[in-house]
This record gives structure tokens, sequence and C-alpha cells, in this order.
């Protein structure tokens, strides 16, 4: 499959607990973004990376998130002391930056519940 | 605030006709657009970019793009009840830039 690949598909975590999701891009695709989606809702934007560099970085978003993308392939997203209100689908999308425009591609994303 | 603003629905057609979905975005200098499809409890799929006035086709459907009017439209011909789904607009505000804005979508729903 070389899709957008998100790991794991489904987290329960006790609140204050600290998680941690994966997302592996489509192998050619230099830009990876994450989005945090509730129910109802569009996914909202949280970050996104070109390559290895953090490009933009939601003014929402706490500072318990982080994510990284070390070598430019794979990417982490990682939420401390997490709260009921972090309860929500994490989706990683990626694309290929071009003039054109950029698709962009979503995994299947993690679905993670708080409890 | 960048926003991009579609009407939450439902939207009920009944299977053969055709679904309209419609979205408006506040930035002016948005240079691309794009549509995708959910399902329920699913990840978003990509269905159709657009990225200069006028329409696209691609089968069943059609983006329909005015810049001047900062609207872009989505038809979907010969509705099928596998269209049922949630249909989400989104926007670049810069040309191959920043990360898309989404709007809440609209679901749709095809009665046989």
């Amino acid at each position: 499959d070389t899709g957008v690949s998100q790991d794991p598909r489904h987290k329960i975590t006790k609140r204050g607990q600290n998680v941690t999701f994966r997302c592996d891009p489509i192998s050619e695709h230099n830009r990876l973004y994450w989005y945090r989606q509730t129910l109802g809702q569009g996914p909202e934007f949280l970050t996104y990376f070109q390559n290895e560099a953090q490009l933009e970085k939601s003014r929402l978003l706490s500072d318990r998130f982080s994510a990284e993308r070390p070598k430019g392939s794979f990417s982490t997203l990682e939420i401390q002391r997490t709260e009921q209100g972090d309860s929500a689908m994490y989706l990683c999308a990626s694309s290929l930056a071009s003039q054109g425009g950029t698709e962009a591609f979503f995994g299947q994303g993690t679905r993670l519940t708080v409890v | 605030q960048k926003e991009v603003e579609q009407n939450s629905g439902p939207l009920s057609v009944p299977e053969g006709a055709i679904a309209s979905l419609n979205c408006t975005y506040s930035d002016r200098v948005s240079q691309s657009f794009f549509w995708y499809r959910q399902y329920s409890g699913k990840s978003p799929e990509l269905i159709m970019s657009i990225y200069s006035n006028g329409d696209k086709e691609d089968g069943r459907f059609t983006a329909q793009l005015n810049k001047a009017s900062q609207y872009v439209s989505l038809l979907i011909r010969d509705s099928q009840p596998s269209d049922s789904a949630t249909y989400l607009c989104a926007v670049n505000p810069w040309q191959a830039g920043t990360a898309l804005i989404f709007g809440k979508g609209t679901t749709l729903s095809v009665s046989s």
C-alpha cells in the first residue's frame, strides 16, 4: 500500500497520560500535515512540515502538542498530559509541493479517546 | 481570519438527481480549491481539485469556481446512494503555500 499510513488506528488513554501517533506519508511527498477532527466539524489544521522543517503551527495549538519529522520522512505527533477535550480523530495528510497546487491525501486517521 | 463556509445540510436528493453543493471563502488571494468526500467514521478522500475560474468535469462530478464571487461548488450528476457522505470544501489560502483550510462540510443523503 503506497498511501498515507497512520498508527495506531485507535488509542484509548487515561487523562493525564502522554500519547504519540505516527504518520508515514506517500514516499515522494515532501509535505506532511497534521489535522484534528471532531464530530460534525471539518478537519482543523494543527501543523505542517516541508521535508524536516516545521513551517507552520496553528495558533490554537496548545503547547502540550508537539510534532516532529526528523528525517523528512515519517512524522510523530505527541500530546502530553492528555485532557478529555483532546478526544478526536487525528488525521495526517501528505502532498507534493508544486506551483500548480498542493493536492493533499489523507491517511486513515488515529481516533483518540481520553477517559 | 480565513474562513470557508458551507451549508451543513443535510441535503437530500433522490437517486438519479443532481446534487449541488456550495462553498464560499473569505481569503481573496486563495488559489487552490478542493472537494473531499468523507464517509462516516472514515478519513477524507480527495475527489476534485480546481485552480482556474470555470468548470472542471470528472465523470459524474463537476467543480465550478468563481474567484470574483469567492465561490466554489460541486455538482454530482446521476446521484447514487453510495454518494451519501459528507462533502468537505477546502481552500489553500496561498498558491502552493500554507495548509488547507476546511469548511465544516455538507452532509448529502441520496435516497433510492
